[in-house]
């Protein structure tokens, strides 16, 4: 497709387990951006990698969070042990020479 | 420490009439700015921008403009319509970053 997707589109897990969210980028597009969206919140900046390397981590909540991304194309955002507050909206974006992002559906995860 | 503002969470207006969405910044390095569109269960969609040496940019019923003085940057909708009752993100970046940093929206109401 030509825009960015995301999978699942909805994920229930329970407190402990691991999630894994997967991203797919518009095809060219070199930056890749990962935000949360939490109720009646804003976009919580996550990371960002511009090809393989993610020059800002900093975003990141906690060390139970960890992404990658491997052929400078999909990016895989991994949470270890959830917790009930990790429930939010995880939005993907990218952008290519230009400085607009867009955005993919997003992954609705609620934990249990 | 919230660098980009939306004061108003929800505005309704009746359809036909003018929509203003409001969005302050503290940050005087930010130097582009960025409108988006989220409609429920779906990722926000880029609406318009504007780059500092600029003070209006306009795209059909939608204008945004930019008071760099006042760090203050508005969006307006004319005529609004009923399909454009969503929430409306700003979204604002310094020259040489990659970071977006996004205000918590506003939800947006026409009325018909």
């Amino acid at each position: 497709g030509a825009g960015v997707s995301q999978s699942p589109s909805n994920k229930v897990t329970e407190k402990g387990k691991d999630v894994e969210l997967r991203c797919d980028p518009i095809s060219g597009h070199t930056a890749l951006y990962w935000y949360r969206q939490s109720l009646g919140q804003g976009l919580e900046f996550l990371i960002y990698f511009q090809g393989n390397s993610a020059p800002d981590k900093s975003g990141l909540p906690s060390d139970r969070f960890s992404a990658e991304r491997t052929g400078g194309s999909v990016s895989t955002l991994t949470i270890q042990r959830t917790q009930q507050e990790d429930s939010a909206v995880y939005l993907c974006a990218s952008s290519g020479a230009g400085e607009t992002q867009y955005f993919g559906p997003g992954t609705r995860l609620l934990v249990l | 420490d919230q660098q980009v503002k939306q004061n108003s969470p929800s505005l309704s207006v009746q359809e036909g009439r003018i929509s203003i969405l409001n969005c302050d910044y503290t940050n005087s390095m930010f130097d582009y700015f960025l409108w988006y569109k989220k409609y429920p269960a779906e990722g926000p969609t880029f609406l318009i921008s504007i780059s500092s040496i600029k003070d209006k940019n306009e795209d059909g019923r939608f204008t945004v403009f930019l008071n760099k003085s006042a760090k203050h940057l508005s969006l307006h909708i004319v005529p609004s319509q009923p399909g454009d009752s969503a929430v409306y993100f700003c979204a604002a970046k310094a020259t040489g970053t990659y970071k977006y940093i996004f205000g918590t929206g506003t939800r947006l109401k026409v009325l018909a």
